[in-house]
């Protein structure tokens, strides 16, 4: 069963750096666009980042775009988000999700099939 | 502000049906892109509920149905039972993921 488990979470001074891992399993990780989806303390879902399966094309949402930096390794079956210059509106839960499409060429207009348990980041001086 | 709107909260009694909208525009679901929609539990992560507009993934009730018309769509959960109380999130695609605001649906 596909099982994806996000780590790297914890507190960070404004400014701050930390990077994010989600570690996924059963299925073929090589062939499957990933994503970071965020979700602040009582609020809704926020899309944060996307990467194609084999890492050639990486999208951003605006709030992110120029501090995060998403990459994966397809030998370790890792996704990996770097995480600088962070701000406390960047507190949040943290998912890692799965493209539901194999070898899709470029980003689809999608939705996510299966989701991490989430790490909490905290910027907070 | 959400790109796609949702009600704050719905509510109904065990057994009843309820529904939830999510508004779009021109610019995302009216110009042809999918509507999903997922499923939180307290204290959990998200879970794909509806896909595609109407198709549920293996496991998921035929209590929940989803549809699509225009600019909005609509998720409808019927026989609402006491473990559906969670909040509710449609999805769709305006030159990037984006998610409604949510809807927290209380089983009265």
């Amino acid at each position: 069963q596909v099982q994806l488990v996000e780590s790297g979470g914890g507190v960070v001074q404004p400014g701050g750096s930390l990077r994010l891992s989600c570690a996924a399993s059963g299925f073929t990780f090589s062939s499957y666009g990933m994503h970071w989806v965020r979700q602040a303390p009582g609020k809704g879902l926020e899309w944060v980042a996307f990467i194609r399966y084999d890492g050639s094309n990486k999208y951003y949402a605006d709030s992110v775009k120029g501090r995060f930096t998403i990459s994966r390794d397809n030998s370790k079956n890792t996704l990996y988000l770097q995480m600088n210059s962070l701000r406390a509106e960047d507190t949040a839960v943290y998912y890692c999700a799965k493209d539901p499409m194999p070898v899709v060429p470029a980003a689809m207009p999608d939705y996510f099939d299966y989701w991490g348990q989430g790490t909490l980041v905290t910027v907070s001086s | 502000q959400s790109v796609l709107t949702q009600p704050p909260s719905v509510s109904g009694a065990p057994g009843q049906r309820v529904t939830i909208s999510c508004t779009g525009s021109s610019s995302n679901i009216g110009a042809g892109y999918d509507v999903h929609w997922y499923q939180q539990l307290p204290g959990t992560a998200p879970k794909l509920l509806i896909y595609g507009n109407s198709n549920r993934p293996s496991g998921v009730p035929d209590r929940f149905s989803g549809s699509k018309s225009g600019t909005s769509a609509s998720l409808a959960i019927t026989g609402l039972q006491a473990e559906d109380e969670a909040d509710y999130y449609c999805q769709s695609y305006d030159s990037s993921w984006v998610f409604g605001g949510g809807t927290k649906l209380t089983v009265l």
